[in-house]
């Protein structure tokens, strides 16, 4: 497809165990963003790459959340020893160009993680 | 502190009716802002945008107003249609923010045939 993929669909995790999603942005994209969306809310900043370098972590909530993006195309998001806190959908979003006011965020469908 | 806000959870409008959406801003360092609609089940899509050195944007039915004296700016579709129900996020970026967007709460449209 020509979209942003996110794997799994839907994860449910019991507390305590470490989970990590799947992002394959649009081919040629240079940006790739992490967003988390809590119900009713609108989307929350997490992280976001250019290229294969982590440009800004600053919305990551703690240090059991981590990003990776290794070769510049698929992102994982790591969250460890996971918390019923952690529990909410997670977007990831791709842009062609490396400036957001250059380019729109294209979003996936989402992660809808629940921990029990 | 929530530095976007859309204070209209829910909004319905007869189809051919204008549907008007409202957000509010609160840090006047945001330079860009962009309009996200939602389907349910689906991610945000991109709608329109707009930079500060405009006070309007138009794409076909769907304008962008932006008043930055009032830090508020709203999306105006006319005529609606059923098809534009959805929930509709307006987001906001500076160059204090870096490349980080910040999005309002949403309002869900409600369009009747």
């Amino acid at each position: 497809g020509a979209g942003v993929s996110q794997s799994p669909r839907y994860k449910v995790t019991k507390r305590g165990q470490d989970v990590a999603l799947r992002c394959d942005p649009i081919s040629g994209h240079v940006s790739l963003y992490w967003y988390r969306q809590a119900l009713g809310q609108g989307p929350e900043f997490l992280t976001y790459f250019n290229y294969e370098a982590q440009q800004d972590k600053s919305g990551l909530p703690n240090d059991r959340f981590s990003a990776e993006r290794p070769e510049g195309s698929i992102s994982t998001l790591t969250i460890q020893r996971t918390e019923q806190r952690d529990s909410a959908m997670y977007r990831c979003a791709s842009s062609l160009r490396d400036r957001v006011n250059q380019s729109p965020l294209h979003f996936g469908n989402g992660t809808r993680l629940t921990v029990t | 502190d929530q530095q976007v806000k859309q204070n209209s959870p829910s909004l319905s409008v007869q189809e051919g009716r204008i549907s008007i959406l409202n957000c509010d801003y609160t840090n006047s360092m945001f330079d860009y802002f962009l309009w996200y609609k939602k389907y349910p089940a689906e991610g945000p899509t991109f709608l329109i945008s707009i930079s500060s050195i405009k006070d309007k944007n138009e794409d076909g039915r769907f304008t962008v107003f932006l008043n930055k004296s009032a830090k508020h700016l709203s999306l105006h579709i006319v005529p609606s249609q059923p098809g534009d129900s959805a929930v509709y996020f307006c987001a906001a970026g500076g160059p204090d923010a870096g490349n980080m967007l910040t999005f309002g709460g949403g309002t869900r449209l409600m369009v009747k045939p």
